[in-house]
């Protein structure tokens, strides 16, 4: 089975701060993804990456960036955090169609 | 812009009830995907559809792909408490990320 794991399950932070969130996947696969979960609009894509050193903005990049140095590890960095960027943060890993989820990081900004 | 629109956003219903869940979109897609989020987890991938016209069937629930590969559905016969959770359609487009709907929560009572 597909293991994603993200490294927190609920992380809270002051505005201002740099904050990190680490994905790693053990399947060796090419594309990650970062996502936001808020209620009433879904998911919605940050950032992507299709081979390592490779990013791809998503439909919101706005205030992140993003890591992937290894192949099994993306990570999303939030530059200055602010208050709007509390939310459920999920990321994904595939190699073509199907994507396999993490359990999340519940990120607080207060 | 959202491409895949599902209705109906919340169900609630009592056990041993049917239900359906639409995901409609005036674009094609290759293939669509369904998975069912429990809250605190991440999303968990139930099934892929890629021809049009294509019927799967995972025990209790039978997923649908249209003909013309634009919408799907998603049938639960029986339904169960355990069923409870966000139910979400993704569809995929060549050459882009998955597109997400916003989820249908389902809410089943004993």
């Amino acid at each position: 089975d597909v293991k994603v794991t993200q490294s927190s399950r609920y992380l809270v932070k002051r505005t201002g701060e740099k904050v990190f969130l680490e994905c790693v996947q053990d399947m060796d696969h090419e594309n990650m993804f970062w996502y936001r979960q808020d209620p009433g609009l879904g998911l919605r894509l940050i950032y992507f990456s299709y081979d390592v050193k490779m990013k791809e903005k998503g439909d919101i990049p706005e205030g992140y960036s993003v890591s992937r140095e290894k192949k099994e590890r993306f990570s999303l960095i939030l530059e200055s955090a602010s208050t709007n960027q509390t939310s459920m943060y999920l990321c994904a890993s595939s190699m073509t169609r199907p994507q396999h989820f993490g359990d999340g990081t519940r990120l607080s900004i207060l | 812009t959202q491409l895949l629109e599902q209705s109906p956003q919340f169900l609630s219903i009592q056990e041993g009830e049917n239900l359906t869940v639409y995901c409609n979109s005036s674009s094609v897609f290759s293939s669509l995907q369904w998975y069912r989020q429990e809250p605190g987890e991440g999303p968990v991938l139930l099934v892929t559809v890629v021809t049009g016209g294509e019927v799967k069937k995972l025990k209790r629930l039978t997923f649908q792909f249209g003909d013309a590969r634009k919408d799907s559905s998603l049938h639960i016969t029986a339904a169960q408490p355990g069923d409870t959770g966000l139910y979400l359609c993704a569809g995929n487009q060549a050459g882009t990320a998955l597109i997400f709907g916003k989820g249908t929560t389902l809410s089943v009572s004993s």
